[in-house]
């Protein structure tokens, strides 16, 4: 079956530093992946996305990075604020057209 | 304009009990997704509607679990004979078109005693 491996698990920066989070997944077919951030008691919230046939997309402090050959996806999140500590999540859409989500990343961010 | 809502946003039920949970999705948006999140975990698919039919339910656990979306527009998830077991937060979310970026609601923590 999918694995999505997400890590670290726990993450805790300092307020301006940068955060990063790993995922691994084990489909090479695999073709489109979504990042997400969920707050406590609330739905997972679209971040940012990124397809196959690319390896960076950058957003308004987000960067994906996307290295096909080993089958790894990051997020980059700069000068991390103390409005980004939530849990993160990858996701990739998998062949059979459901999205797989991994274990998720608790960032906390200290003032 | 309106996200995806979901209701009630909590339920607490008896085992062996039934149970809807219901979800709005956004308008005009033709893809739902029904999906599970057990605590410290990533939301589990359930099943995926395309319009009014269920495209693939193949994440279903059981026969107990059953979902419908007559009007292709409000979704809703039904439990039969809930066990403990079925705690969770059960989160829809909704897309178009399918397979794109998907909007989730705030979701429904259901609590089975």
């Amino acid at each position: 079956g999918e694995n999505v491996e997400q890590h670290p698990s726990t993450l805790s920066v300092q307020e301006g530093d940068n955060s990063i989070i790993n995922c691994a997944y084990s489909n090479s077919a695999s073709d489109y992946f979504i990042w997400y951030k969920q707050e406590s008691g609330k739905g997972p919230q679209f971040i940012i996305d990124i397809r196959s046939n690319m390896d960076k997309r950058q957003g308004q402090r987000v960067t994906v990075l996307l290295n096909k050959t080993v089958k790894h996806l990051s997020l980059q999140i700069a000068a991390t604020q103390p409005g980004d500590s939530a849990v993160y999540f990858c996701a990739e859409l998998n062949t059979g057209n459901q999205f797989y989500f991994g274990t998720g990343t608790s960032l906390t961010v200290i003032p | 304009g309106a996200g995806v809502s979901q209701t009630p946003s909590n339920k607490v039920t008896e085992k062996g009990k039934y149970v809807e949970l219901r979800c709005d999705p956004i308008s005009g948006h033709t893809a739902l997704y029904w999906y599970r999140q057990s605590l410290g975990q990533g939301p589990e698919f359930l099943i995926y509607f395309q319009g009014t039919g269920a495209a693939d339910d193949s994440g279903l656990p059981n026969d107990r679990f059953f979902a419908v979306r007559p009007e292709g527009s409000v979704s809703t998830l039904k439990i039969q004979r809930t066990e403990r077991g079925d705690s969770a937060v059960y989160l829809c979310a909704s897309s178009s078109p399918p397979f794109e970026t998907q909007y989730f609601g705030p979701g429904t923590r259901l609590l089975v005693l």
